[in-house]
């Protein structure tokens, strides 16, 4: 069965720090990658995703970046924290189709202070 | 312009009364996947149901029922009977899958449910 690792579970970094949060998947292949950020808003905003390794397309222009290094591993980073980053931020991987729902990680509560 | 809309930010029930949770959408794709994801306070999302736009046949799955309509763009999530541990954030969520959307999924803004009891 497949399975998502999302780490770490929660994280506390100061401004202007670095950021690299990591996603992996097991028991697929060639998946669909994805971050997403949950601020206080509730909403799911979706920053980044992936059709394949290298492949990397960005929905909101911000100082987060985003890598996808191996198939089955997406990274999130940032080279300096802003105030504005912390959030709630979650992984997903879907099937390469469209047709198929996507399965979350747990999520990172970051707080940048 | 926003996809997936849900107009819904709370709502609040006593335990055991019916509530519907409504989602509209949009897209010009004729082919598309909708969906409904419960988010506890734990915060992992968890999948509920699947729907292609070539099937609008209403599904029912225990306590659980969705109404797609695509006349209305409309998918809605009714919960009968509600219980406490529905308490949770809703969200509805569309993928479309041609030219420069390919690969997206997005998401509604989710309403929170809070059952009492």
């Amino acid at each position: 069965s497949q399975t998502i690792h999302q780490w770490p579970a929660t994280l506390v970094q100061p401004v202007g720090s670095p950021l690299s949060l990591e996603c992996t998947v097991e028991g697929t292949s060639n998946p669909n990658l994805y971050w997403y950020r949950q601020a206080a808003g509730r909403g799911l905003q979706l920053l980044f995703y992936s059709v394949g390794i290298g492949q990397i397309s960005s929905e909101v222009p911000q100082n987060l970046s985003a890598s996808r290094p191996q198939d089955r591993q997406f990274i999130l980073s940032s080279k300096k924290l802003l105030l504005s980053d912390s959030g709630f931020y979650l992984c997903a991987w879907r099937a390469q189709t469209r047709r198929t729902e996507a399965f979350f990680g747990q999520g990172t509560r970051l707080t940048v202070v | 312009a926003q996809k997936v809309t849900q107009a819904q930010t709370e709502i609040s029930v006593v335990e055991k009364e019916d509530v519907t949770l409504d989602c509209v959408y949009e897209t010009r794709d004729t082919t598309y996947y909708l969906f409904w994801y419960k988010q506890p306070p734990s915060g992992e999302l968890v999948f509920l149901i699947r729907r292609n736009s070539f099937d609008e046949q209403n599904e029912i799955s225990g306590r659980y029922s969705w109404n797609f309509q695509k006349s209305t763009s409309s998918f809605n999530f009714t919960i009968t009977a509600s219980q406490v541990v529905d308490s949770a954030v809703y969200f509805c969520a569309l993928s479309e899958g041609r030219g420069s959307t390919l690969g997206r999924l997005y998401f509604g803004r989710g309403t929170q449910l809070t059952v009492w009891p």
